[in-house]
């Protein structure tokens, strides 16, 4: 059985561009969340999907970052702009329901120069 | 809201030893508990979790140990590889499904 995979891997970006990162959770795996580390720092929570829907965005950062999931399947996080304080590492997750194991992507290392 | 404190950021044990990673959490309401391997270029892997109604579980050469009365959970690792060797996370859950994670201890494992 395939992981969750994250792409890509790393990305080096200007600030004020924009970076698309995209996961795929297992399959079918309903619920799917987005957490990130900035350097130093603990993983903090950004959201959570239930299939096609978020159940929980309290812990996006600002108007900067959207996260969408079309059909339940894979997700993409863009952020619009990015600013030098979005580098870190952002990781995907994914479990069958909210209170089993959740796995994790090996994370997509996001640079903001 | 929830936070959660390590007690150390990084501990040293020599090969066969037993390790006890320990973590705090704040809020009495938490009823999830995880404990996370990282290694190096990887995800956090999951190695054990316990439930609120819980004091201990076992899996395979690790226990996890809830104490609710202090806010305290533990990793102990019995009879530690180099294979262990790892950023070890405790994260904590509550109704809201989204989990807190503690900012990790290094595991170092001397042959």
């Amino acid at each position: 059985e395939a992981g969750v995979t994250q792409f890509p891997s790393h990305s080096v970006i200007e600030k004020g561009q924009t970076v698309t990162l995209r996961c795929d959770p297992i399959s079918g795996h309903d619920n799917l969340y987005w957490y990130r580390r900035v350097m130093g720092k603990e993983i903090k929570f950004l959201l959570h999907f239930v299939k096609e829907s978020k159940q929980d965005e309290s812990g996006m950062p600002n108007n900067r970052f959207l996260a969408e999931r079309t059909g339940g399947t894979y997700s993409t996080l863009k952020v619009q702009p990015a600013e030098l304080e979005d580098s870190g590492v952002y990781f995907c997750a994914s479990s069958h329901t909210p209170w089993t194991e959740a796995f994790f992507g090996q994370g997509t290392r996001l640079t903001v120069v | 809201g929830e936070s959660v404190g390590l007690h150390l950021p990084t501990l040293s044990v020599q090969e066969g030893d037993n390790s006890i990673i320990n973590c705090a959490y704040s809020n009495s309401a938490s009823d999830y508990f995880i404990w996370y391997k990282q290694e190096s270029g990887k995800g956090p892997q999951f190695i054990i979790d316990i439930r609120s109604n819980m004091d201990k579980r076992q899996g395979q050469r690790v226990t996890v140990l809830l104490n609710k009365t202090v806010k305290h959970l533990s990793l102990q690792i019995a009879a530690t590889q180099p294979g262990d060797s790892a950023v070890y996370f405790c994260a904590v859950g509550g109704s809201n499904y989204k989990l807190t994670f503690g900012k990790g201890t290094l595991l170092t494992v001397n042959p």
